[in-house]
């Protein structure tokens, strides 16, 4: 069964500290991707991974930074954290996609940051 | 760049009845893929069904299936039978056809669906 993973369901952070998200997943999957996701605003992509060691920034980048140093994790790394980065965090991983098939992205349960 | 439209951020519907959830977007491409994805209450978020553009025939999937209008570019979720276990929030995404690096998906806004005793 696919699964991937979040290292915390619920985060509280001070404003100026650095914060690690970590997503693991046990699928072999080479695509990885952090998500936002704010109320009114959908999911926003962050910053996506495609081979180990390998990063494009997404959609909101800023403030955001990504290490992929093994295939199955991908962590999200906030610099200095700040209030406006109070949301939840979703990642996601998939298969390349092959002739005729089209792999879907699999979701990790989510973690609730707050910064304070 | 592509943009997905969910115009309806609630819903409500009476169990055992039917509800159509609204979507549209915005490309250039003539063919590429779009998806509804299911978010339940504090659980994760699941795939519901997709449908390929070059396709004419819509997807079903039980008791999903769309409405795909590729010149309105309209692509609506049909929840027939409804069910408790339905409500949950619903995106609809976009993406560009590979062979892309990654295979990114852009979503709308959400609908939070409810279904009602």
């Amino acid at each position: 069964d696919v699964k991937v993973t979040q290292s915390s369901r619920y985060l509280v952070k001070r404003t100026g500290e650095k914060v690690f998200l970590e997503c693991v997943q046990d699928m072999d999957h080479e695509n990885m991707f952090w998500y936002r996701q704010d109320p009114g605003l959908g999911l926003r992509l962050i910053y996506f991974s495609y081979d180990v060691k390998m990063k494009e920034k997404g959609d909101i980048p800023e403030g955001y930074s990504v290490s992929r140093e093994k295939k199955e994790r991908f962590s999200l790394i906030l610099e200095s954290a700040s209030t406006n980065q109070t949301s939840m965090y979703l990642c996601a991983s998939s298969l390349n996609p092959l002739a005729g098939h089209l792999y879907e992205q699999y979701f990790g349960p989510g973690t609730r940051l707050t910064v304070t | 760049a592509q943009t997905v439209t969910q115009s309806q951020p609630e819903m409500s519907v009476q169990e055992a009845e039917t509800v159509t959830l609204s979507c549209t977007y915005d490309t250039s491409e003539n063919n590429y893929y779009l998806f509804w994805y299911k978010q339940p209450p504090s659980r994760q978020m699941i795939l519901v069904i997709r449908q390929e553009a070059y396709k004419q025939q819509n997807a079903t999937e039980n008791r999903f299936s769309v409405n795909f209008q590729k010149a309105a570019k309209s692509f609506s979720l049909k929840i027939s039978d409804s069910q408790l276990g339905d409500t949950a929030m619903y995106f609809c995404a976009f993406m560009k056809p590979p062979p892309r690096r990654g295979n990114k998906l852009t979503f709308g806004t959400g609908t939070q669906l409810k279904v009602e005793l």
